[in-house]
């Protein structure tokens, strides 16, 4: 059974940096690229970006550009993400899915962003 | 970036009716849009794939249409399971964006 399960939900002050887990099981972890999604009530849903773990490559939404970065541990099978200089507006849900068809997906974190 | 226009915001349907959620492309996006619904506190399921393909496990009364820049998702029989919120995803072309959403609840 395919499984991506994400890390606990985060409380964060402003200006901090938060790091969310995606561990895969299930399946083979290189064979698929892992997607990161933003959701908010305000913007709705945002592609944050994707890497392949297979070769470590990354390709960023312009928006999440220096906002978010995206890591792969290929020996635990699990996918990083880490948003820096926190906002209120980074307050959101953050998945992880896996592919391009987005066919399987974390229960989701919930980022948010206060003092 | 690709605009996807979803419609309509939100939707009322009866048991056993039958139901259609659009999606418009700012440009055409050849076959690489996929659906998806939500249900309150959960995350998204995959139901249609390129456009017109059910994912496995789906059941048969989704369904998807479309071409170019015109898609659409058509629920065949209302049930009550189907309340949720729907969206549309674009693939053709980075950076992937998604429709506004579909709120449906039964009438």
């Amino acid at each position: 059974e395919v499984k991506l399960q994400q890390s606990g939900d985060e409380l964060v002050r402003p200006g901090a940096s938060v790091k969310i887990s995606c561990k895969a099981s299930g399946y083979t972890f290189t064979n698929y690229a892992m997607y990161w999604v933003k959701q908010s009530p305000g913007q709705g849903l945002e592609w944050i970006g994707t890497i392949i773990p297979l070769i470590d490559t990354t390709s960023y939404n312009q928006k999440f550009k220096g906002k978010a970065t995206l890591t792969a541990d290929k020996s635990s099978n699990t996918a990083y993400m880490e948003l820096s200089r926190l906002t209120s507006e980074d307050s959101a849900v953050y998945y992880c899915a896996r592919r391009e068809l987005f066919d399987y997906w974390g229960q989701g974190v919930m980022v948010t962003v206060s003092s | 970036d690709i605009q996807m226009t979803q419609s309509p915001a939100s939707l009322s349907a009866s048991l056993g009716e039958t139901v259609s959620i659009e999606c418009l492309a700012s440009e055409d996006i050849y076959s690489y849009l996929a659906w998806y619904q939500q249900k309150p506190g959960k995350s998204p399921q995959l139901l249609i794939y390129a456009a017109n393909r059910l994912q496995d496990g789906v059941p048969s009364r989704f369904s998807g249409s479309g071409s170019g820049t015109q898609y659409s998702l058509k629920i065949s029989g209302m049930q009550p399971e189907d309340e949720g919120d729907y969206f549309c995803l674009q693939g053709s072309k980075f950076p992937l964006t998604f429709g506004s959403g579909t709120k449906l609840e039964i009438k």
